[in-house]
């Protein structure tokens, strides 16, 4: 069974910084690419950052360049996401998700996703 | 950037009764490069349909997708209870990916 936990949210101070963790199990890791999706509270979704299976290629959407960072350890089946410079607008419940063997880079649909963790930028 | 706009906004039906919800994209997306999730309150997406018309493992086959270019669908043909949910459309074809701001179907 494909399982992805999701940890290290929180609430944080506008400019402040976290690491978001992701664990997967149930399938092989190092075989899929891997996202990030957000969702603002009562919002809709938003694809956040992407990387490929290797850790070799990182997408970001425009209004995290610069400031979230993807990577992966796949020794360790766990996705992380950097966040830096953190903004009131970003504010989410964050999705770990398996990108679909049936899609390509760079744009991936999603077939598996974790419960999320919740970030909270507030002063 | 690709949008999606999803309608209608809400759609409220009886269970036993056939949903059809629309998305349309701003610029085509292929036959193949759209999917559409379902979410409950307090869950995560799921995913249902992918490459516009493949059920997802594990899908119903009550729920069925159609549609090419810039028009696409998603059809629950009886309603059950557990159905009422909120659904979004996303397309894959040309990054960044985007999503549709979903459709809420609730019970009438």
């Amino acid at each position: 069974e494909v399982q992805l936990l999701e940890s290290g949210g929180g609430l944080v101070q506008p400019g402040g910084s976290l690491r978001l963790s992701c664990a997967a199990s149930g399938f092989i890791f190092n075989d899929y690419a891997m996202g990030w999706v957000r969702q603002a509270p009562g919002k809709g979704l938003q694809w956040v950052s992407v990387i490929s299976a290797t850790g070799g290629d990182r997408w970001h959407t425009e209004s995290v360049k610069g400031r979230f960072t993807i990577s992966r350890d796949n020794s360790k089946n766990t996705l992380y996401l950097q966040v830096d410079s953190l903004r009131f607008e970003d504010t989410a419940v964050y999705y770990c998700a398996r990108g679909g063997s049936f899609s390509n880079p760079p744009s991936y649909a999603f077939d598996y996703w974790g419960q999320g963790t919740l970030v909270t930028v507030s002063s | 950037e690709i949008v999606l706009t999803q309608s209608p906004g809400t759609l409220s039906l009886s269970p036993g009764e056939r949903a059809t919800l629309s998305c349309r994209a701003s610029q085509s997306v292929s036959d193949i490069y759209l999917a559409w999730y379902q979410q409950k309150p307090g869950q995560a997406p799921r995913l249902l349909i992918y490459a516009a018309s493949r059920r997802a493992t594990g899908i119903p086959d009550r729920f069925s997708g159609s549609g090419s270019g810039t028009d696409f669908t998603l059809t629950i043909s009886r309603l059950e209870p557990e159905d009422f949910a909120m659904f979004y459309c996303q397309q894959y074809f040309r990054s960044p990916i985007t999503f549709g701001q979903g459709t809420r179907l609730e019970i009438k």
